[in-house]
This record gives C-alpha cells, sequence and structure tokens, in this order.
C-alpha cells in the first residue's frame, strides 16, 4: 500500500464549478498535511497547510482534513483555466518523522473555459 | 517565504560523468533537502543536509552516488556521480522555513538529462 495515495485523474472541471481533489494516507500517526500546486515545468508550490480536523479556508481554497478516516481533501471554489495543474498532496510526522514530507503522485486539473 | 536560487537549471550529461547541483537561500535554514522527481512521478526524498553534520540518506539513496555538501545555513550541493541514463530526473532542493510547521518550499529544480 503506497503512503499517499492520490487519483492521477486528469480531474476535467468547467470554469467556474468546485474542482474537489482527495488524498488518502497510510501512516495512523501522520501530523501535518499540505497542498502543493506544480505547474507542468516547474517546481512545486505550497498553496495549504492544515494539522487539526475539520476545514481550513484560505481564498477559494478549503483543506479539508479527517485523521480519524485518513483523508484530506482540497476544494477549489470558483475555478479558474489558471488552476489547471498537478496537485501533489503530502503528509509529515508519524513514523516518517517531522520534517519528512511523503508525496503522492498528484492529481492533475484541467479547467476547461 | 524565501528566494531558493538552484543552478543550473538544466544539463544534459554524458553517462558516466558526474553534476553538482547548487541551492543557494536568502536566509539561513537550519534544514535542506534533495528530492527527485521522476519523469511522471512524485517527489521522492534522497537525503537531509544539515549544516556541521553528515547528510542523512533516505533508504535507496547512498553517499558514493549523491554526496551532499552543507558547508554553511544558506547553501548546499548535491552531486549525481558517475551518471546513467536512469538518473534522468528533476532534482529538487527544498527548505524548512518555518521550522514549527514543517512547510517546505522549493527552489526552480534542475532538469537532468543523462545519455
Amino acid at each position: 500500500q503506497k503512503e499517499v495515495e492520490q487519483n492521477s485523474g486528469p480531474l476535467s472541471v468547467p470554469e467556474g464549478a468546485i474542482a474537489s481533489l482527495n488524498c488518502t494516507y497510510s501512516d495512523r500517526g501522520s501530523q501535518s498535511f499540505f497542498w502543493y500546486r506544480q505547474y507542468s515545468g516547474k517546481s512545486p508550490e505550497l498553496i495549504m497547510s492544515i494539522y487539526s480536523n475539520g476545514d481550513k479556508e484560505d481564498g477559494r481554497f478549503t483543506a479539508q482534513l479527517n485523521k480519524a478516516s485518513q483523508y484530506v481533501s482540497l476544494l477549489i471554489r470558483d475555478s479558474q483555466p489558471s488552476d489547471s495543474a498537478t496537485y501533489l498532496c503530502a503528509v509529515s510526522g508519524g513514523n516518517t518523522g517531522f520534517q519528512k514530507l511523503v508525496f503522492g503522485t498528484g492529481t492533475r486539473l484541467l479547467v476547461s473555459p | 517565504s524565501a528566494v531558493i536560487s538552484q543552478k543550473p537549471s538544466r544539463d544534459i550529461c554524458q553517462r558516466g560523468t558526474s553534476l553538482t547541483i547548487q541551492c543557494q537561500v536568502d536566509s539561513q535554514v537550519t534544514m535542506m533537502f534533495w528530492y527527485r522527481q521522476q519523469p511522471g512521478q512524485s517527489l521522492t526524498l534522497i537525503a537531509t543536509a544539515n549544516q556541521g553534520s553528515e547528510a542523512t540518506y533516505e533508504s535507496g539513496f547512498v553517499i558514493d552516488k549523491f554526496p551532499i555538501s552543507r558547508p554553511n545555513l544558506t547553501f548546499s550541493t548535491l552531486t549525481v556521480s558517475n551518471m546513467s541514463p536512469e538518473d534522468s530526473s528533476i532534482y529538487l532542493c527544498s527548505v524548512d522555513i518555518f521550522r514549527a510547521r514543517e512547510k517546505l518550499f522549493f527552489g526552480s529544480g534542475t532538469q537532468l538529462s543523462v545519455l
């Protein structure tokens, strides 16, 4: 079982819609959770972090964490074509230790005008 | 965040040669990390570079193949030694700016192609 799993996509949504990206992780002791956005040919960019159960909102982005289900998600409201990118879920803490991020393989998001 | 400069941005190398990648940060950081991203894959941690001590390598990565230097709190190098086509990848330097909550920020990456 992979430590961090994501659907590779592509996830296609029309402009203005809500994009929902999901991630599951295997290490129940994980403490910190991150979403990175990676445009093609570019390095990952941190867009959200979440550390406790529930929702965390930042502009059009909402991260949701459910530690009991070992599930973290990212919602993008009012999706724009500029949001088209690969979104990487990353997890740290637990058995991997702090400051060692384990990344999922990413979900490719396509937002059509 | 911080400004993380990485060079070279890309290189094409011959089999059997070595390439050293440099990472410079505009502020002092305790920990620097080197990741590899193979084509179509996610990021895999190669090693953690600590100032004043030996780098800590992850399973599957060894110092002879990926020697790392960390001479001060703003600079690190990763060398890819005796390269083969399987080393073709993007190599990324990252730093932990806010130590308390493990947020990592990445350099622009080095695209390496080995012929």
